[in-house]
């Protein structure tokens, strides 16, 4: 199973929007509604942002959002505060009946 | 709500078992709402799946380590665990237990990990 494409980094100014990309197959991507985001600070575990494509667990912030079409998922996070500056995973089940993670992405804010 | 706590051998040496442990409170491992699975991330590296279990004793795990891996529950403790065997430097990481939710759609919560180096 090879890992989801994500784009190695990505950045924006404080105020700004930026969009993370995660493209897969129709095998787990374009197959399932079992997409999620994960948020990690070095030295960190990883924190849980989007599910099922494009809700949010209670706690985190509305600036973050998350879409799909076809098998590329897609992050966006809005208004971009400098708390946001992380690396970035996306995750998505298979039809393998195991799961996949992104190659990561690592957010700058400038 | 529910937390996790990995614990076992920070360093183990090559070609011997790797064995973790992840203890889970505030919560029931045999509950049935949750898959509990075992994830890991090489020193500067992204995230890898490694297998999870249900508390029937129901496994599934990453292809690529299947040959090496086992998972197992013992829900009178509330704790699951990871063995695997023939370990090389490859397998130096941090391992994290995480909870499977939503019916298989994601990781939450995850336990702070426990990094394991596989060194002579």
């Amino acid at each position: 199973q090879s890992a989801l494409t994500q784009p190695a980094s990505v950045s924006g100014s404080p105020g700004q929007s930026i969009t993370i990309s995660c493209t897969g197959t129709r095998s787990d991507i374009g197959a399932f509604k079992y997409v999620s985001w994960y948020q990690q600070h070095p030295g960190k575990a990883p924190r849980l942002m989007i599910y099922d494509v494009s809700d949010r667990p209670s706690g985190v912030s509305n600036r973050f959002s998350g879409s799909k079409s076809g098998n590329t998922a897609s992050l966006t996070i809005s208004g971009l505060q400098a708390e946001d500056e992380a690396d970035y995973y996306c995750s998505s089940y298979t039809s393998s009946l195991n799961y996949v993670f992104g190659t990561g992405t690592k957010v700058t804010v400038l | 709500q529910v937390q996790l706590q990995e614990s076992g051998p920070g360093l183990v040496k090559p070609s011997q078992t790797l064995s973790l442990t992840c203890t889970v409170s505030g919560g029931s491992i045999s509950s049935g709402n949750y898959y509990w699975s075992w994830i890991r991330q090489h020193p500067g590296k992204g995230l890898e799946w490694i297998g999870y279990i249900y508390y029937s004793g129901s496994t599934f795990y990453n292809p690529s380590l299947k040959s090496r891996l086992s998972i197992s529950v013992d829900t009178s403790k509330n704790q699951f665990s990871l063995n695997l065997n023939s370990v090389t430097a490859a397998d130096t990481a941090v391992y994290y237990c995480a909870t499977v939710g939503g019916g298989g759609g994601w990781f939450d919560p995850w336990g702070q990990g426990t990094l394991v180096t596989v060194s002579s």
